[in-house]
Order: C-alpha cells, then sequence, then structure tokens
C-alpha cells in the first residue's frame, strides 16, 4: 500500500524558515517525480515545485522561486521543502505527491504551515 | 498563468447526473490530453478520480467519466449519490515557462 505521510508544518513567523518532510512506502520511490502542492484555508490547490526521479531537475512555482528548495534522499524514501523567507501568503496545507507520468496518484494528508507574527 | 475555470458549484438531486467543466487555453487543457480530475471531502487529501482525460483508474466508480472538446474538459457523475458531494478539481499539464501543472479553481458539487 502506498503511502505519504508528511511532517515539519509549524506555526512560524513571516521571514523565518521550515523544512517540510514526506516519508514515502509501499512503492519504488526512486523511480518516480515527486511533488509538492499546497492549499490555502478554504482555497483551491496550487501546485508548488517538482523533483525528478533522480534528483536532477527540480521546478517551481514563480510564487515559491528563490524562496523554497525542493530535495530528496532516495536512501531513505524522503522528500523534502526548505521553505525560506516564509510570507502570511505560503500559510496553507502542503501535500506531497507521487506522481504517475503527468498525474498525481497519490497523495499524502498533508502537514500545515501558518505563517503568522 | 491563472487557474483553470471551473464552476463554483453544481448541484444534483439523488440518482441524476452532472457535469463540470474545467476550462483552460491552448497551453494546457487544449494542447495536451492530460487532464485529471480530483475528489476532495472536508479534511481529506485529494483523491485521484480521471486522468489523462478519460481514464479511470481501478476503484473508482464507473460513475464517474471524463471528455474533453478544445480547451474545455468535462467530469460526468452519473447515478448521483450522496458520497459524492464533495469538491472536484481539474488539474492539466502546461506549457507555461512559469509553471508545469494547473490546477482548476475547483467545484462544490451538492446532492440535494
Amino acid at each position: 500500500e502506498v503511502q505519504l505521510v508528511e511532517s515539519g508544518g509549524v506555526v512560524v513567523q513571516p521571514g523565518g524558515s521550515l523544512r517540510l518532510s514526506c516519508a514515502a512506502s509501499g512503492f519504488t520511490f526512486d523511480d518516480y517525480t515527486m511533488h509538492w502542492v499546497r492549499q490555502a484555508p478554504g482555497k483551491g490547490l496550487e501546485w508548488v515545485s517538482l523533483i525528478s526521479w533522480d534528483g536532477g531537475s527540480t521546478y517551481y512555482a514563480d510564487s515559491v522561486k528563490g524562496r523554497f528548495t525542493i530535495s530528496r534522499d532516495n536512501s531513505k524514501n524522503s522528500l523534502y521543502l526548505q521553505m525560506n523567507s516564509l510570507r502570511t501568503e505560503d500559510t496553507a496545507l502542503y501535500y506531497c505527491a507521487k506522481e504517475n507520468i503527468y498525474y498525481f496518484d497519490y497523495w499524502g494528508q498533508g502537514t500545515l504551515v501558518t505563517v503568522s507574527s | 498563468q491563472s487557474a483553470l475555470t471551473q464552476p463554483a458549484s453544481v448541484s444534483g438531486s439523488p440518482g441524476q447526473s452532472i457535469t463540470i467543466s474545467c476550462t483552460g487555453t491552448s497551453s494546457d487543457v487544449g494542447g495536451y490530453n492530460y487532464v485529471s480530475w480530483y475528489q476532495q471531502h472536508p479534511g481529506k487529501a485529494p483523491k485521484l478520480m480521471i486522468y489523462d482525460v478519460s481514464n479511470r483508474p481501478s476503484g473508482v466508480s464507473n460513475r464517474f467519466s471524463g471528455s474533453k472538446s478544445g480547451n474545455t474538459a468535462s467530469l460526468t457523475i452519473s447515478g448521483l449519490q450522496a458520497e459524492d458531494e464533495a469538491d472536484y478539481y481539474c488539474s492539466s499539464y502546461t506549457s507555461s515557462s512559469t509553471l508545469f501543472y494547473v490546477f482548476g479553481t475547483g467545484t462544490k458539487v451538492t446532492v440535494l
């Protein structure tokens, strides 16, 4: 059974930093591109970032480019999102999602990041 | 790059059919057969319902079907059931220089 379990979400002040983690199991992690998708409270889904199976390619939405860094450790079946210079508009539930060639076939339950003073 | 456009809400009675539209551009919905649909119940993670415009993953009811015409994709739920009440989001791969994937604005489906 595929499982994605996010962690690391907390309350942080504007300008602060945070690292999210996603532990994957139930599939061959290093075969797949992985993503972060976020959902602000009461709002829709927003794609944030992706990383290729080997970590060699990474891409970001304009809204986070230059502030967030996606990474992975295939030896630990783990995905990460380093979030710097956080803004109030980054407040959201952050999901990690497994890609299966142009769609997201599995999602975690999300971890809540709140940026507030 | 803006979100794909969906109606804010759609409703129907049990047993009826409803259709949710998802309108994009030639850079996303119209340019690729990579439209997917997700169901999200309150407090839950999104669940894949349709991929590659019209394919259903194993375990998803055949009451759910997808199609596309030009820049607009559609999700049809036939034989509407109480458990279908949820938010639905479309998504598409995009050739935008600033994004790889774009989501729809979301549609709240209410079963009357």
